[in-house]
């Protein structure tokens, strides 16, 4: 079975420029998650769907962050503009359900980004 | 409030011996699920264990087991004849029933020593 996909896995952008990381979660998971991974930082959860529903979008670090999942099968998390500071690893992960095994969350390989 | 603390920054551990990995985790909710991941140096994070918090008996994948102790509050990974691909970062997190999002602990680092 495929994994979670991510693309780009790498991104190097200036500083000021709009980007997008794309996310295709396990097919039959209704559960989407979109987390930062930064060495000060840690993994931090950003935002969350339910049957393509955002649920919780309380880690977004602020506006110039937004997430869209238009269907069962994508999900973007668009940055505009950029700052060298959102440098950092973007994990997907998806699930199969919310609770017991079925909530194991399953990642994908993340994006680099770099902003320059 | 910190839910899941991992005391140990790294760790260091002979082939072929076991290692346990701490973490004790804080909440109220009587229902929860706990989580271990791996994250070699390449990067990926690779589901290993999972304990629900019901569970009667303690969780076991191959080399990997959860020693739970509830009323201690902690969830320690054990990886028995540790072997050199073993060397990774290592990450418990929580889930509570309240929510479907999880709570990552700061990870342990894993050094295998052959």
């Amino acid at each position: 079975d495929a994994g979670v996909i991510q693309s780009p896995r790498h991104e190097v952008t200036e500083m000021g420029q709009e980007v997008t990381l794309r996310c295709k979660p396990i097919s039959g998971h209704n559960s989407l998650f979109w987390y930062r991974q930064t060495m000060m930082r840690g993994l931090e959860l950003l935002i969350y769907f339910n049957n393509n529903v955002p649920i919780d979008d309380s880690g977004m670090p602020e506006d110039r962050f937004s997430a869209k999942m238009p269907n069962a099968s994508f999900s973007t998390l668009k940055i505009q503009p950029s700052e060298p500071r959102d440098s950092a690893v973007y994990f997907c992960a998806s699930s199969h359900g919310t609770s017991g095994t079925q909530s194991t969350q399953y990642f994908g390989p993340g994006t680099r980004l770099t902003v320059l | 409030a910190q839910k899941i603390t991992q005391t140990q920054p790294g760790m260091f551990v002979q082939e072929k011996e076991a290692v346990t990995l701490d973490c004790t985790y804080d909440t109220s909710d009587p229902s929860y699920g706990l989580f271990w991941y791996k994250q070699p140096s390449s990067g990926e994070m690779i589901f290993l264990i999972y304990q629900g918090s019901y569970d009667q008996q303690n969780a076991t994948e191959g080399r990997y087991s959860l020693n739970f102790q509830k009323a201690r509050k902690s969830a320690n990974l054990v990886i028995s004849a540790s072997q050199l691909g073993d060397s990774a970062m290592y990450f418990c997190a929580m889930r509570l029933n309240t929510g479907n999002q999880f709570y990552f602990g700061t990870g342990t680092s894993l050094t295998v020593i052959p």
